[in-house]
């Protein structure tokens, strides 16, 4: 059983759509959980760490649900520039494990 | 600060060279990895270090060789290339592995091996 695991998508939404990702993840111990954007052919970058109480970043809200394992993202009025792959990633132990991406695109 | 530097950007290697992927950085961060990305697979972690003179097995070890003689440096060797090495290799590091520490991640390594 994978790790970590997410819908690939694509995602293919108008401007100002919301759009919402899901994960989940195997280990109940893991501890830390974040997501990642990687735009075509660059390194990943962090968007935001997620916390067990639900955590917003302006456009972008963050949740945790220890007791199904699972992690969503949801963006708000998504602009073109959000189009990337978003990337799950869950620390247990000295470990990382990431998600296989889902792919949006927001169109014009 | 350069950040996290990697070299090359690309290389191509026949079957059964070897090679070392060199990965920098200036942050002054304890914990690095390095990790391939393949295509439908994500990022899968292949060996990493908290600290000068600690390395560990990640996820997919077989094949690569690393050593951390100092902060700064975390090179990736390849023993033997296989085609089923080709890949793209990040490389990433961060201040620790606890309390959420954003990882930073190089520009990345493309590999072919013929």
């Amino acid at each position: 059983r994978k790790e970590v695991e997410q819908d690939p998508g694509p995602f293919n939404v108008p401007e100002g759509a919301t759009v919402a990702f899901n994960c989940t993840y195997s280990n109940s111990a893991s501890q830390s959980f974040f997501w990642y954007r990687q735009d075509c052919r660059k390194e990943p970058k962090l968007l935001m760490s997620v916390y067990s109480s639900g955590n917003e970043d302006g456009r972008f809200t963050a949740q945790l649900n220890r007791a199904s394992q699972y992690i969503s993202l949801l963006i708000r009025d998504s602009k073109l520039s959000d189009s990337a792959t978003y990337l799950c990633v869950v620390n247990t132990g000295n470990q990382f494990y990431f998600g296989t991406g889902t792919s949006l695109t927001v169109i014009p | 600060n350069a950040g996290v530097t990697q070299t090359p950007k690309f290389q191509v290697l026949k079957t059964g060279q070897s090679m070392t992927l060199q990965c920098a950085q200036d942050m002054n961060h304890e914990y690095m990895s390095w990790y391939r990305q393949d295509p439908g697979m994500g990022l899968r972690l292949i060996h990493y270090s908290v600290g000068a003179g600690i390395t560990d097995q990640g996820e997919v070890p077989n094949g690569y060789n690393v050593s951390r003689s100092t902060t700064e440096d975390f090179p990736l060797r390849l023993l033997s290339a296989a085609p089923s090495q080709t890949s793209v290799y990040f490389c990433a590091s961060s201040y620790s592995v606890a309390n959420r520490e954003t990882q930073y991640f190089g520009p990345g390594t493309r590999l072919l091996v013929l």
